[in-house]
């Protein structure tokens, strides 16, 4: 069974500060790492994909991959009260033809003003 | 807009009833999902279809059924529904080739009430 684990939450972290997402995942061969905020009562919505190890950045969102150690992170700069909300760490399994994506139970991130 | 479509957007039905959800999307992908999202929000995978070829999560009961009449749809059927069945359904697709491959876009959801 291929897991992706999460901590809950809820992170609370005050405005202005660096919020710091973890993820660790069974399946030693998967491929490609993706991050999604969900929005209460909203669709997931992509935010991040990363595919090799080391870190890449967008805007104020950083993903770090590190794959011998079987996790995934991400950090957000300069957290506002708009970034609360659940982040989904999705991970892509080996194996040709595998497509699906095994998304963890998400982390709950609350920013306070 | 570009984007993943789902019609409708709420569905209250009674057990035992016939449903089914469609699914569009305008992105040019060749592969689309169905999620299921329960109460506690952990997101589910089941099913994916890609060129024809169906991947079926082996918990999903066989009450359902997705049908794909193309390439831009994936509709999901449910038969004899249950109580148990209330849920927001996703929707999804990605390309599984090229630069931005099997990331996945999702639909706005279907939240499904079974009384």
């Amino acid at each position: 069974q291929k897991e992706v684990e999460q901590n809950s939450g809820p992170l609370s972290v005050p405005e202005g500060a660096i919020a710091s997402l973890n993820c660790t995942y069974s399946d030693r061969g998967s491929q490609s790492f993706f991050w999604y905020r969900q929005y209460s009562g909203k669709s997931p919505e992509l935010i991040m994909s990363i595919y090799s190890n080391g870190d890449k950045e967008d805007g104020r969102f950083t993903a770090q991959l590190n794959k011998a150690s079987q996790y995934v992170s991400l950090l957000i700069r300069d957290s506002q009260p708009s970034d609360s909300a659940t982040y989904l760490c999705a991970v892509r399994a080996s194996g040709a033809g595998s497509y699906q994506l095994t998304f963890g139970k998400g982390t709950k991130l609350s920013v306070i003003p | 807009d570009t984007a993943v479509s789902q019609t409708p957007k709420y569905l209250v039905t009674q057990m035992g009833n016939d449903k089914s959800i469609k699914c569009e999307q305008n992105l040019g992908h060749d592969t689309m999902y169905w999620y299921k999202q329960d109460s506690k929000k952990f997101l589910k995978i089941m099913f994916s279809y890609n060129n024809k070829e169906l991947i079926i999560n082996e918990t999903v009961p066989n009450r359902f059924s997705p049908k794909s009449p193309d390439k831009a749809h994936l509709n999901l059927h449910i038969n004899s529904l249950e109580l148990g069945d209330s849920a927001v359904y996703f929707c999804a697709s990605s390309q599984i080739a090229g630069r931005r491959s099997y990331e996945q876009y999702f639909g706005p959801g279907t939240r499904l009430t079974v009384t």
